[in-house]
């Protein structure tokens, strides 16, 4: 199984800050990646995909940027309404494997 | 609009059984990969099993294989997740997901709101 680790963990911001996630690959899967965002209680929504496409209707103050085993997932200017946790996933081999969450509060 | 609805969740011994279903709208149920997913209380996501858009391809994540089995009524536009030998490791919630795809590899692009698992005594 290909595994994602994802950093940090958690992450503590201002509104308005720039707020950078990290997920690491085993090993290559290309650009076959996914960012999620999870509202509490609710299900995860697809925001990225192919590492740096937008889905429609997302705000364009989410990024997301990589390729082979290293991406980034950038949040340009926090927003109160952005707090959540945030999963990568690969969909490049099964079982599509997710990373460990990044959970984003407001400072 | 896509709508997925999960039902089936609930209480359940160790041991015991439970079958989940999700019927899907919105959408030519047909042509698309479905999955499911899970996530136990407090914790992140994990990937369950999933189905290519005819049925013919089925994978199933090491931690269910041999106790889970995954179907599809396209007529009925409906996907099922049949549980068994369950245990208290499996409780959580579980999303019925809608691949991009016909096939299981690939990216998701729509969830149901979940039906959470509970196998306790």
């Amino acid at each position: 199984d290909i595994q994602m680790t994802q950093s940090p963990s958690s992450v503590s911001a201002y509104v308005g800050d720039r707020v950078s996630i990290t997920c690491q690959a085993s090993q290559d899967i290309s650009n076959y990646l996914n960012w999620y965002q999870q509202k509490p209680g609710k299900a995860p929504k697809l925001l990225i995909y192919d590492a740096s496409n937008l889905e429609t209707g997302v705000p364009s103050r989410f990024s997301g940027s990589g390729s082979g085993t290293d991406f980034t997932f950038t949040i340009s200017s926090l927003q109160p309404e952005d707090i959540a946790t945030y999963y990568c996933q690969q969909y490049d081999n099964l079982p599509l494997t997710f990373g460990g969450g990044t959970k984003v509060e407001i400072k | 609009e896509v709508q997925l609805v999960e039902s089936g969740g609930g209480l359940v011994q160790p041991g015991g059984s439970l079958r989940l279903s999700c019927s899907a709208s919105g959408f030519t149920f047909s042509s698309y990969a479905m999955h499911w997913v899970r996530q136990a209380p407090g914790k992140g996501l994990e990937y369950v099993s999933a189905i290519s858009s005819n049925g013919g391809s089925t994978y199933y994540a090491d931690s269910v294989k041999g106790r889970f089995s995954i179907s599809r009524d396209n007529s009925k536009n409906t996907l099922y997740l049949q549980m068994s030998s369950l245990r208290a490791e499996d409780t959580a919630v579980y999303y019925c997901v809608k691949g991009k795809y016909s096939y299981a590899k690939g990216e998701f692009d729509y969830w149901g709101q979940g039906t959470l698992v509970t196998v306790s005594s």
